[in-house]
């Protein structure tokens, strides 16, 4: 019962190069979510997917893509990195957006 | 302004404690609150929720909305070293919508 994997778990990136975070849900859920957390400054929205064929901007977008690939997966895409987007990324899903949301366990991104 | 404010403390009290953690939020569509507590390295698990306005009490737990002011709570009571984590907000309109977050109060509770 494996709830939401992400992968990698640990990254480091140099300026300027790409990279796409992995999430996949085994809950059937319909609305997943990129979350971006910065200390001292919680989650913030970066991407989210309420449906299967639907993909939204939340409060921080900027630098970042989003592919829903299916039901169960939801990528996020670096296209540039940039030190600003060092960061713990979160991956949730949740049955319909705003009910229980269920998180990965994150990825650690450090853009050098 | 944003459209849910938390402070994000620190705050330290000793066991034994009453924990008062508070958001103010701006939007008035929001009628589900959310609050999800986060231990160190872990991602975010739901603690409880309220529907509209109101208490609701969990255990050592007690939710508390007042929509007239836009203000959330969340007591903890005879607080436990256990208890120390980030504790977020969640305020959510309902159906599918996004779901965003508070800044988490950072606490800690010393035996």
């Amino acid at each position: 019962n494996a709830g939401v994997t992400q992968t990698p778990k640990f990254q480091v990136l140099k300026t300027g190069q790409s990279m796409t975070l992995q999430c996949a849900q085994d809950m059937n859920h319909n609305s997943m979510y990129w979350y971006r957390q910065d200390p001292g400054m919680g989650l913030r929205l970066i991407y989210y997917s309420a449906s299967e064929g639907t993909t939204d901007k939340g409060e921080v977008p900027n630098g970042y893509n989003v592919s829903r690939l299916n039901k169960r997966e939801f990528s996020l895409r670096l296209e540039s990195a940039a030190p600003s987007q060092t960061s713990v990324y979160f991956c949730a899903s949740s049955e319909a957006g705003g009910s229980e949301a269920f998180f990965g366990q994150g990825t650690r991104l450090t853009v050098v | 302004q944003k459209e849910v404010e938390q402070d994000p403390g620190p705050l330290s009290v000793p066991e034994g404690a009453i924990v008062s953690l508070n958001c103010t939020y701006s939007n008035s569509a929001f009628q589900y609150f959310m609050w999800y507590r986060q231990y160190s390295r872990k991602g975010p698990e739901l603690l409880m929720y309220t529907y509209s306005s109101g208490n609701k009490e969990d255990g050592r737990f007690t939710a508390q909305v007042d929509k007239s002011s836009k203000y959330i709570s969340l007591f903890i009571r005879d607080s436990q070293p256990s208890d120390s984590a980030t504790y977020l907000c969640a305020p959510w309109e309902g159906g599918y919508n996004k779901l965003i977050f508070g800044a988490g109060t950072r606490l800690a509770v010393h035996p």
